[in-house]
């Protein structure tokens, strides 16, 4: 079946640091794929999204490339800011009326 | 902006105890959708509704667990006989189109069973 594995937190990092948040998935066919993230008190918000291999997702700063060969899509900003703590979930749709399948997430804390 | 709203926040029920959360979507959307999350685990699709009956569920979603869309504007999940093993956070979502490429989320109800 459809799953999603990224890599466990919590990470702490000090503001303009470099992050990547690994993520790789399992899927039948061509899923498309995503970031969701997860600010406190909030609900889940699509940041970025992929939807064929190759394709690059970018908003915020943050980015994601979709690489088929690794079955990966790693999420990477170049320099965090302490208003980016937050859990980030990446996640796949394997066919346009399936539901998403989630990973466990990763919480994100960035220090000043 | 337009949201998705859940309520309540956080609910404690007795095991055994029936609990309704609520959700209010996005009023023009026409798809909704029910995801939970357990504590540390990964966030798990329950249902998805659409045209005033289920489109899809999961093995999770047994005789236990039932959704509503009892108004135009509410949709509800009701677990009739809480056990210990529900207690995790459940997010709602809609969207305009079928797929989850646009859906938007609730900020999701915590429901803990003692």
């Amino acid at each position: 079946g459809n799953s999603v594995t990224q890599m466990e937190g919590p990470v702490t990092l000090s503001e303009e640091a470099f992050l990547t948040i690994n993520c790789t998935y399992t899927a039948t066919g061509y899923p498309s794929l995503f970031w969701y993230v997860q600010y406190p008190g909030e609900g889940l918000q699509l940041l970025l999204k992929a939807t064929k291999a190759d394709d690059k997702g970018s908003n915020k700063g943050f980015e994601a490339t979709y690489r088929k060969e690794t079955t990966s899509f790693h999420l990477e900003k170049g320099s965090v800011q302490v208003s980016d703590s937050a859990v980030y979930f990446c996640a796949l749709i394997s066919s346009g009326n399936t539901p998403l399948v989630f990973g466990k997430g990763t919480r994100l804390s960035v220090i000043a | 902006e337009p949201e998705v709203t859940q309520t309540p926040s956080h609910q404690v029920t007795q095991m055994g105890q029936e609990v309704i959360l609520r959700c209010v979507p996005i009023s023009n959307h026409l798809y909704f959708y029910w995801y939970r999350q357990i504590l540390g685990q990964k966030v798990e699709f329950l249902v998805s509704f659409y045209n005033n009956e289920i489109s899809e569920k999961s093995e999770i979603f047994d005789d236990q667990f039932s959704v509503e869309r009892p108004d135009g504007s509410n949709f509800t999940l009701k677990i009739r006989s809480t056990k210990l093993e529900d207690s995790a956070m459940y997010f709602c979502a809609s969207s305009e189109a079928q797929g989850l490429t646009e859906a938007f989320f609730g900020q999701g109800t915590r429901l803990t069973v003692v």
